[in-house]
C-alpha cells in the first residue's frame, strides 16, 4: 500500500534562517506531488506542484521554492525566512483520477 | 475561475443524529471531481468521499454520502449517526485538470462539532 512520510511535525525557526521541509511517498511510482500551506482558521492553498522529476510549478509568488530530486521525493525550502511563512503545510500525493492523499503536515512557526 | 464556496463556518449536532455540511462550486468544465477531507485537531487531511461530474450516482462511503446536485453546483455532504469522533474541520475540494496534473481548490471548512 502506499504511504506517505512529511517530516518534521514542527519546527521553530528564526527570521531569516533557512528552510527544508521534506516528504517522500512509497509504493506508487510516478505520482503527481503538491506542496500546500494553511494558515489558521483557513482552508488549504497549493504553493507548488510536480508532475515528475525536476518539474516543478509555483502556483504562488512567494519566498519558498521546491525541488523534486526523485521520482518520490518533494522537497521545500527557503534561503531567509519571513514572519509569513508560519503556518502548517501539507505534502499530497495522487495518481490520475484519484483523490489525493496527504502527510501529517508540519507546523512551522518562524519567531 | 474555479471556487468552492462553504457557507457554514460551524455547525453543531448531537450524537447519533445527521448533519448535512453545504458545498457549492463554480466552474465552466464539462468535466470536473468533487471531494470532502476531514481534518481532525492534529491536522492531517483524510479522505472521505469523492463524485465525478459524470456520475450518475451519489457517491456513499459507510456513513457518509454525497448529495449531489449539479443543476445547483452542490455537493453537500451527509454524515449519518454522528459520531464524538467526528468532530473536525471538513474542507469540500473540487479537481481541476491543468499542465498534467489534477489540482485540488478547497473550500474555506466547516468546523463540526458533535455534542454528546
Amino acid at each position: 500500500s502506499q504511504t506517505i512520510h512529511q517530516w518534521p511535525a514542527t519546527l521553530v525557526q528564526p527570521v531569516g534562517s533557512p528552510l527544508s521541509l521534506e516528504c517522500t511517498v512509497e509504493g506508487t511510482s510516478n505520482p503527481n506531488l503538491y506542496w500546500y500551506r494553511q494558515a489558521a482558521g483557513r482552508g488549504l492553498q497549493l504553493l507548488f506542484y510536480s508532475v515528475g522529476i525536476g518539474q516543478i510549478s509555483s502556483e504562488v509568488p512567494q519566498n519558498l521554492s521546491a525541488s523534486r530530486p526523485q521520482d518520490r521525493q518533494f522537497i521545500l525550502s527557503s534561503k531567509k525566512l519571513l514572519l509569513s511563512d508560519s503556518g502548517f503545510y501539507l505534502c499530497a500525493w495522487s495518481v490520475i483520477n484519484q483523490p489525493q492523499h496527504f502527510g501529517d503536515g508540519t507546523r512551522l512557526s518562524i519567531l | 475561475a474555479q471556487k468552492i464556496t462553504q457557507t457554514q463556518p460551524g455547525m453543531f449536532v448531537q450524537e447519533k443524529e445527521a448533519v448535512t455540511l453545504d458545498c457549492t462550486y463554480d466552474t465552466s468544465d464539462p468535466s470536473y471531481g468533487l471531494f470532502w477531507y476531514k481534518q481532525p485537531s492534529s491536522g492531517e487531511m483524510i479522505f472521505l468521499i469523492y463524485q465525478g461530474s459524470y456520475d450518475q450516482q451519489n457517491a456513499t462511503e459507510g456513513r457518509y454520502s454525497l448529495n449531489f446536485q449539479k443543476a445547483r453546483k452542490s455537493a453537500n455532504l451527509v454524515i449519518s449517526a454522528s459520531q464524538l469522533g467526528d468532530s473536525a474541520m471538513y474542507f469540500c475540494a473540487m479537481r481541476r485538470n491543468q499542465g498534467g496534473s489534477e489540482k485540488l481548490v478547497f473550500g474555506k471548512g466547516t468546523k463540526l462539532t458533535v455534542n454528546p
